[in-house]
């Protein structure tokens, strides 16, 4: 089926650690999105990407790195420098034409102990 | 940040009754998308709007883009159980830049 493909679902990690969420989809869209979601703040925005090998910082980037090498991918990375990385992220896709909807994975639950 | 304001934050409802949400925006909008994300969930696309003062429904729920594009609302009739969750706006600021308001959280007594 098609769809957007994220993993893990729940990840638990140290502070100080680097976190790398997984985010696949097979929709042939070409615009990627990270949202990070904290109780009562809805979606904000942390990175997109309109194209391969091309990405935008979003509302709340710092702390945050990504990558976009293939069109079916784009992992986000939770550094280090991230002060407050405990969240529910969610990756999502949209065709890109201008009126193109969000298509959501499940998201990923990072706990940061 | 957030470029548009929703409001309510978080709405109860006596099943059966109406209620509405709104998004309001200080600049004007190109479109305005409506998500619902169950409890657990994902957000799920319900609609856009694209048109001044275009008027969707989808059974119970009503959309509505406002004259000036700079406003929409989302109406339910008859509230079910079916309906919680928290209903999201989201707006283009570009060709590629969607931004959502902090929704509004629906819970509904039975």
């Amino acid at each position: 089926d098609g769809g957007i493909t994220q993993s893990p679902k729940y990840l638990f990690r140290k502070e100080g650690q680097n976190v790398t969420l997984s985010c696949e989809q097979n929709l042939n869209h070409d615009a990627m999105y990270w949202y990070r979601q904290d109780p009562g703040q809805g979606l904000r925005l942390i990175y997109y990407s309109q194209i391969v090998n091309d990405f935008q910082k979003g509302d709340i980037a710092e702390g945050y790195s990504v990558s976009r090498e293939k069109k079916e991918s784009f992992p986000l990375t939770v550094t280090s420098a991230q002060k407050n990385p405990t969240a529910f992220y969610l990756c999502a896709s949209r065709s890109g034409t201008l009126t193109g909807e969000l298509f959501f994975g499940e998201g990923s639950r990072l706990t940061v102990l | 940040g957030q470029q548009v304001m929703q409001i309510p934050q978080y709405q109860h409802v006596q099943e059966g009754e109406d209620f509405t949400t709104y998004c309001n925006s200080s600049t004007t909008l190109s479109n305005i998308q409506w998500y619902k994300q169950r409890p657990g969930g994902h957000p799920v696309f319900l609609i856009q709007l694209v048109k001044s003062g275009e008027v969707k429904k989808q059974k119970r729920l009503t959309f509505q883009f406002g004259e000036a594009k700079k406003n929409s609302s989302l109406h339910i009739t008859a509230t079910q159980t079916t309906d919680v969750g928290t209903y999201f706006c989201a707006v283009l600021l570009n060709d590629y830049k969607l931004s959502f308001g902090a929704g509004t959280t629906v819970t509904v007594r039975a």
